[in-house]
């Protein structure tokens, strides 16, 4: 299986922040990562998909990076409805995987 | 508007069943493959399980292979899970979601439903 390793687990950060998330694969997954946001009590919503592109809908504040092992979400201004769990996903193959996820509070 | 309603949670002893089901509209469920993913309390995002689009193909997550099931009626637009043998460890909310490419995207999702393994 494809082990997922997001950092970090927390961040506090101010509304207009630039914010980092980080994602490390277990092994090469070439653009095969998605990004989601998570809000207590609502469903899951898909950010970026390979890697980079940005799902339709989303702000344009929210920009992905990287290939093979290593990739990154940016938010490059905080807002105050970007409070949430950011989760990292490889889309390679079965058994799907997820980072641990990151907190970004206030 | 894609929708994903997730139903079938609850309480249940170890050892017991339940099955979950997700019905879906506002797109061409016969069209997409699904995914059953879950939280359990505290913890990360886990996936369970996938079934394509024709339930052809059927992948599960080791943590679950041999007690569940997936399966779908693309009549009834409906996904659903029968979850056996539960075990304490299930206790999650239980997503449905959309499968996209490229690779496996799990692009919609609905709000889930808790399942509790307690006695």
């Amino acid at each position: 299986d494809i082990q997922m390793t997001q950092s970090p687990s927390s961040v506090s950060a101010s509304v207009g922040d630039r914010v980092t998330v980080t994602c490390r694969a277990s092994q090469g997954i070439s653009s095969y990562l998605a990004w989601y946001q998570h809000k207590p009590g609502k469903a899951p919503k898909l950010l970026i998909y390979a890697a980079s592109s940005l799902q339709s809908g989303v702000p344009s504040r929210f920009s992905g990076s990287g290939s093979g092992t290593d990739f990154t979400l940016t938010i490059s201004s905080l807002q105050p409805e970007d409070f949430a769990t950011y989760f990292c996903q490889q889309a390679n193959s079965f058994p799907l995987t997820f980072g641990g996820g990151t907190k970004v509070e206030i | 508007e894609v929708q994903l309603v997730e139903s079938g949670g609850g309480l249940v002893k170890p050892g017991g069943s339940l099955r979950l089901s997700c019905a879906a509209s506002g797109f061409t469920f016969s069209t997409y493959g699904m995914n059953w993913v879950r939280q359990a309390p505290g913890k990360g995002l886990e996936w369970v399980s996938f079934i394509s689009s024709d339930s052809s193909y059927k992948y599960y997550a080791d943590s679950v292979k041999g007690r569940f099931t997936i399966s779908r009626d693309n009549a009834k637009n409906s996904l659903y899970l029968q979850m056996n043998s539960l075990r304490a460890e299930d206790t999650a909310v239980y997503y449905c979601t959309t499968r996209s490419g490229p690779g496996e995207i799990l692009d919609y999702w609905g709000q889930g439903t808790l399942v509790t393994v307690s006695s």
